[in-house]
């Protein structure tokens, strides 16, 4: 089976600028996750879909928004991008009956 | 919210060593605990995991221990070998509520 996907691996914007990451989960799950990882913060939870509907939200501002299509790829946006969100972006899957949660590589942005 | 903290940061050992990595959480929710390793470069892999109704659970070289009353769990690798050498991070949730709360991370170095 292969594993989760995200694309494109490496981004670099401009402030100001908006940007949108993709994730394919594993073939057969319902939820994505996507999480936020940076140096001086970790690894922090962004927002959880499943069904094309947002069940769960972290502590970022309205900027970070996603959606989930119905065949379980799901988008993640950043408008008006500050320097600050310069991070690698995960996102992960998981089954139904299921709790394991499975990591893509990521998409490391870069914000100049 | 849930709090996770992992100690140490970083963890130096001999090939052959054991390896413990410690992390308490807040929440007396929470009842779902997954251990990930991050090599350089990969997103996080799932290691291991436990749910609180289980105390100890093994996996080869590795196992986890959770202890409710005291609201911590560890990690511990026997036997290290180089490829050992990652970040490891704790992190704890509901189950089935896909939202994950990290620890800060320990850097592992296995020397040969």
């Amino acid at each position: 089976k292969a594993g989760v996907t995200q694309t494109p691996r490496y981004l670099i914007k401009t402030r100001g600028q908006q940007v949108t990451l993709s994730c394919s989960p594993i073939s057969g799950h319902r939820s994505v996750s996507w999480y936020q990882q940076t140096p001086g913060q970790g690894l922090q939870f962004l927002f959880e879909y499943f069904s094309e509907t947002q069940r769960n939200k972290g502590n970022f501002p309205g900027r970070f928004s996603g959606r989930q299509f119905s065949n379980s790829r799901s988008e993640m946006n950043v408008s008006t991008l500050e320097l600050g969100d310069s991070a690698l972006y995960l996102c992960a899957s998981t089954g139904v009956s299921s709790y394991e949660q499975y990591f893509g590589p990521g998409t490391r942005l870069t914000v100049t | 919210g849930e709090n996770v903290e992992q100690h140490p940061s970083t963890l130096s050992v001999q090939e052959g060593d054991s390896a413990v990595i410690k992390c308490t959480y807040s929440d007396s929710a929470s009842n779902y605990f997954p251990w990930y390793k991050q090599e350089l470069g990969k997103g996080p892999q799932l290691i291991i995991d436990i749910r609180s109704n289980v105390g100890e659970k093994k996996d080869q070289r590795i196992a986890v221990t959770l202890n409710k009353t005291a609201k911590h769990f560890s990690l511990h690798i026997t036997e290290t070998q180089p490829e050992d050498s990652a970040v490891y991070f704790c992190a704890a949730s509901i189950l089935g509520g896909n939202m994950l709360t990290f620890g800060g991370g320990t850097r592992l170095m296995v020397k040969p």
